[in-house]
């Protein structure tokens, strides 16, 4: 069965320093996986998404992911934090059994310090 | 945003009483989803739908009915409200082909049952 397991529930970082979001993710076969972010009092919006073709992911607002089957990890790296980018961030990873199954992460609030 | 809405965007309402929430979209996508948000369990999946009047039970369906009679409308209805269910609910449509889809959600519900 699928799982992820986001590594840390809160992250803090001063403006500018680089970000790192730790994922770990199982599964049986190929997975697609993705990463969202959550602003306060609002929707999940999608930074980027891995499926199987190159490895390393670029996403909107400068975020980038690695995915490493040899490790099952998917972390989310940003090599300049910015006070925007103060939010909830979740791993997820989809089975395809018929339709699309997302497994959510617990996902990690980021905290942004100027 | 993917063109989707929900309503209400805040209800408060008391144990006992029927509750229904709408999704709405406007891109005539085929699969659309129920998920609620708590904290510490990322979003969990309630039901989700394939089509006019095809639905099916997700991982935390007890308490909660769907229906979808047309493709722009997923209703969730809670037949009799309880404090367990005091939570954010999202809905969701999937656009992509098999195996690529990608889900986006919609801004959310936030429910509270006193």
């Amino acid at each position: 069965a699928q799982s992820v397991t986001q590594l840390d529930s809160h992250v803090s970082v001063s403006e500018g320093t680089p970000v790192l979001l730790r994922c770990n993710y199982s599964s049986s076969y190929s997975p697609s996986l993705f990463w969202y972010v959550q602003h306060p009092n609002k929707g999940l919006q999608l930074l980027l998404k891995y499926t199987s073709a190159a490895t390393l992911v670029k996403g909107i607002n400068g975020f980038e992911a690695e995915f490493k089957k040899s490790e099952t990890s998917f972390h989310l790296t940003k090599p300049s934090a910015h006070m925007s980018d103060a939010a909830e961030y979740f791993c997820v990873v989809s089975m395809n059994t018929g339709f699309q199954k997302l497994v959510f992460g617990t996902g990690t609030r980021l905290l942004v310090s100027p | 945003d993917a063109g989707i809405t929900q309503s209400p965007r805040h209800k408060v309402t008391e144990t006992g009483t029927p509750v229904t929430l709408r999704c709405h979209q406007t891109e005539n996508h085929r699969y659309m989803y129920w998920y609620r948000q708590d904290p510490g369990h990322g979003l969990r999946l309630i039901h989700y739908s394939y089509g006019v009047k095809d639905t099916d039970k997700g991982e935390v369906s007890d308490g909660y009915s769907v229906s979808r009679s047309k493709t722009e409308d997923f209703l969730l209805t809670l037949e009799s409200a309880t404090s367990s269910q005091t939570s954010v609910y999202f809905c969701a449509i999937s656009e992509g082909t098999f195996l690529q889809e990608t889900q986006y959600f919609g801004p959310g519900t936030r429910l509270l049952v006193l």
